[in-house]
């Protein structure tokens, strides 16, 4: 079983639609959550992240964390053709471990969002 | 700010030779990089840390012979892929952190190599 689990989609949705993206997780020692959009060929850019249960909100963005289901989910508000990439969710467990700094990557999920 | 640059943004080479690959941090000054792969429709697959003058720490599975890193300076990681095959076909990003955190951690724009 993978560690971080996440549906590779394709997904896609009209312009103006609310995209959710989900991801899963089996190691609790995971305490950081991240969410990265990732363009054709292009390094991963951060969107959203997390250390805490509950959500949080940066624009059109919203990241909820529920870690008593191992859940974690990124919403979409007013989807845009300009929106249209892959979604990666990242992990990392907390400080002191030796997996600390290292992230741990979701499959991706590849949005499209037509006009 | 936070920019991270990776040198060259695609490389064509012979099955056998190697390929040096290089990640700046611009702005700042990185005592963290991390160095990942990335095959087609799949996920990041972290390949190795590297702390600026020690030796890198390789994950499971990973080669060190075969993937050297070097740690230079605050701003300058090496990734060279030795002997390289066509199974090493892939594209291969870096990130740069300050500290060994993630929430501080930039990624640069992938460099995508093709072994013939």
């Amino acid at each position: 079983q993978k560690e971080v689990e996440q549906d590779p989609g394709p997904l896609s949705v009209p312009e103006g639609a609310i995209v959710s993206l989900n991801c899963t997780y089996s190691n609790s020692a995971f305490q950081y959550f991240m969410w990265y959009r990732q363009y054709s060929r292009k390094g991963p850019e951060l969107l959203m992240y997390t250390y805490s249960s509950g959500n949080k909100e940066d624009g059109r963005f919203t990241a909820q964390v529920d870690k008593s289901s191992k859940y974690i989910s990124l919403f979409i508000r007013d989807s845009q053709p300009s929106d249209s990439a892959t979604y990666l969710c990242a992990m990392s467990a907390t400080a002191g471990g030796t997996s600390y700094g290292k992230l741990t990557f979701g499959q991706g999920t590849i949005l499209t969002v037509h006009p | 700010g936070a920019v991270v640059s990776q040198h060259p943004s695609w490389v064509i080479c012979k099955s056998g030779t190697s390929v040096k690959i290089e990640c700046r941090s611009l702005d700042f000054q990185a005592t963290t990089m991390f160095w990942y792969r990335q095959f087609p429709k799949q996920s990041l697959m972290l390949m190795a840390t590297s702390n600026e003058g020690s030796k890198a720490t390789y994950e499971q599975g990973v080669e060190k012979d075969k993937f050297l890193i070097n740690h230079a300076s605050l701003t300058l990681s090496t990734l060279t892929v030795t002997s390289a095959h066509p199974e090493d076909s892939s594209f291969y990003i870096c990130s740069a952190s300050l500290v060994a955190r993630t929430d501080t951690q930039y990624f640069g724009p992938g460099t995508r190599l093709t072994v013939l």
